[in-house]
Formats: C-alpha cells, structure tokens, sequence
C-alpha cells in the first residue's frame, strides 16, 4: 500500500512565523502536490512537482514555497504565516500522470 | 478550462434508502474521472477510476458510472459508515486535476 505521511496533524502558529510542512511518500512516485481545503472551497492547489527540484504554481501559489530536493519529500514552506493561511492542509502524490492521487492524513493548521 | 460540479451539496439519508451522487464535468481530452471518499479530518481515499463513457465500477455497496457528460455514483442500501465526502475530479490534458467541491452524505440509522 502507498503511504503519504505529513509531518503533524495538527499545527498552531503565530503570525509573522515561518512554517514547514512536510510531506513523505514511500512509493517513488514522481508526482506530489500540496493543496489547501477550505469550507466551502474544496480543494484548491498550492504547488506542485513531477521530479526531484522541479516546481509548478498551482492556483494560489501566493504566500507559499516548496522544496522537493529528493523524489520522495516534498515540502511547503510558509514563509510568514498569517491568519487567513488558517487550513487543512493535504499532501498528494501519484506515480504516473493522470493517475490516482494517494493523499496524506492532513495538517490543521491554525495561525494566531 | 476543465470544470466539475458535485450535486447535491448534501445528502441526508435513512440507513438502507439507495440514492445516487451526481459529477457533472467539462474537459478537453477526459483522461480519468476519479472517485473519492473523505472522512471528517482526514485526507481523501481513492475509490474508482473511470476512462471512458458506459464504464462502470463497483465496490461493495458503491458504483460509479460514467458518460460523456457526468457521472452517478450509485450508493445502494447504504448504511451510517458509509457517511463521508465524495469527491469527484476530472483529469484532461493537464498535469492537474480539477476536483469539485464534494457531496456530505449523511446516512442516519
């Protein structure tokens, strides 16, 4: 079974910090992406990458940065957190394009 | 630009009182049409994947079904576990998926 782990399930933070999150698969799959889960937003996608130190915008890229130095660790980087940040925030990653997404257990974030 | 939209918003119903969840879709060049369940606090779970119109799939008291425009999944004589999100996304001629927003089933016993 793929397994996508994240660094925390829960995270509170103080405005003005820099946050990491972490992401970890064991499958070697090329793909991984970072989203954001609102209420009544659904998903919506931060960053992504399809191999080791490549990085794509997703559609709300803004106040975020990624690293991915090694194919299966992906990182999100907050760089000065602030509330509206405030999130679930879900790690994705699929072996092949157009594939299934196997998602991680998420972190809550919340940002004081 | 790919779009999904999941109706109804919510869903509430009897334990054992089938129904169905409705993905209605645009996309140029359907590569998969992707099932998947959420529940409270956790990430998505994938359920099915779907290729091409008049396929279907099923699982346990789940099927999904597909045409050109939409997809059904089919939830028959449900019972209170199967309460959960169900997402729909759609996969084009992008490295993205485009997800809808989610039907909340609830199923009361």
């Amino acid at each position: 079974d793929v397994k996508v782990t994240q660094s925390s399930r829960y995270l509170v933070k103080r405005t003005g910090e820099k946050v990491f999150l972490e992401c970890v698969q064991d499958m070697d799959h090329e793909n991984m992406f970072w989203y954001r889960q609102d209420p009544g937003l659904g998903l919506r996608l931060i960053y992504f990458s399809y191999d080791v130190k490549m990085k794509e915008k997703g559609d709300i890229p803004e106040g975020y940065s990624v690293s991915r130095e090694k194919k299966e660790r992906f990182s999100l980087i907050l760089e000065s957190a602030s509330t509206n940040q405030t999130s679930m925030y879900l790690c994705a990653s699929t072996l092949l394009y157009a594939t299934e997404q196997f998602f991680g257990p998420g972190t809550r974030l919340t940002v004081l | 630009e790919d779009q999904v939209t999941q109706s109804p918003e919510a869903l509430r119903l009897q334990e054992g009182e089938s129904s169905s969840l409705n993905c209605s879709y645009t996309v140029s060049g359907l590569r998969g049409l992707f099932w998947y369940r959420q529940d409270p606090g956790k990430g998505p779970e994938f359920l099915f994947t779907l290729y091409s119109a008049g396929e279907e799939k099923e699982k346990e008291r789940l099927k999904a079904t597909l045409t050109k425009k939409e997809s059904f999944l089919h939830i028959t004589a449900p019972k209170p576990e199967d309460s959960a999100t169900y997402l729909c996304a759609v996969h084009g001629g992008s490295y993205i998926p485009t997800f809808g927003r989610g039907t909340s089933l609830i199923v009361h016993p």
